[in-house]
């Protein structure tokens, strides 16, 4: 299985800047997506990432909030800008190395708050 | 879109007996059907999946079944123990094509507490 590589693992940021979160592969993945879990929440997807094009986002998600980059089949990474405290929530990576009815694997996560 | 619910939301047990969790799922097309275990501050991690064109499917004290007709798929887990206690999250796959392909959707999860 891949290993997956995402930092920060945690951070505390003002409201108005942006963090940019990353997503390492060990190897080259097709799938990758970014999903974000609100405080005793469920998993929402974000987008997406999409190698070589633009990311696709989920109804309630916009670029110019959530940008993401996938420059090559083993990194990502996800924005976010102009932070309000509703911002606040976990963010994982998470990837799938077959087809799609295999296997997803997660990021540790990186625990954002917003003050 | 797909659309999962997950029932029921927390779900408290004794040591040794039995726990379920239901999902249903919206879209006929979804093939596969993983279920997630997520302990406090830590990722999701699989605990079973099922795909389509399995009926039921046990590991140890896990089992899954997937009714395809009824579009729905439980998770038992038996001869609980306390250690089973965590967050647990069915989701279904999308079988939509193009950018969409192999997303997940997750159910809004179940808190297992299993007393000593």
């Amino acid at each position: 299985s891949a290993v997956i590589s995402q930092k920060p693992s945690r951070d505390i940021c003002q409201r108005g800047t942006s963090l940019t979160i990353q997503c390492q592969v060990d190897s080259q993945v097709t799938m990758m997506f970014w999903y974000r879990q609100q405080p005793g929440q469920s998993l929402t997807l974000i987008a997406t990432a999409n190698q070589g094009s633009e990311a696709t986002y989920e109804s309630g998600f916009v670029i110019d909030k959530f940008p993401i980059s996938r420059p090559n089949l083993t990194f990502s990474t996800l924005t976010v800008s102009n932070m309000s405290p509703e911002d606040s929530s976990i963010y994982l990576c998470s990837l799938r190395d077959g087809g799609q009815s295999t296997e997803a694997f997660f990021g540790q996560g990186t625990r954002l708050t917003v003050v | 879109g797909e659309n999962v619910e997950q029932h029921p939301s927390t779900l408290s047990v004794q040591e040794g007996d039995s726990a379920v969790i239901k999902c249903t799922y919206s879209d006929s097309a979804s093939n596969y059907f993983p279920w997630y275990k997520q302990e406090l501050g830590k990722r999701p991690q699989l605990i079973i999946d099922i795909r389509s064109n399995v009926g039921e499917k046990k590991d140890q004290r896990i089992a899954v079944t997937l009714n395809k007709t009824a579009k729905h798929f439980s998770l038992h887990i038996t001869e609980t123990q306390p250690e089973d206690s965590a967050v647990y999250f069915c989701a279904a796959t999308s079988n939509a094509g193009g950018t969409s392909y192999g997303k997940l959707t997750f159910g809004q999860g179940t808190i297992l507490t299993v007393h000593p």
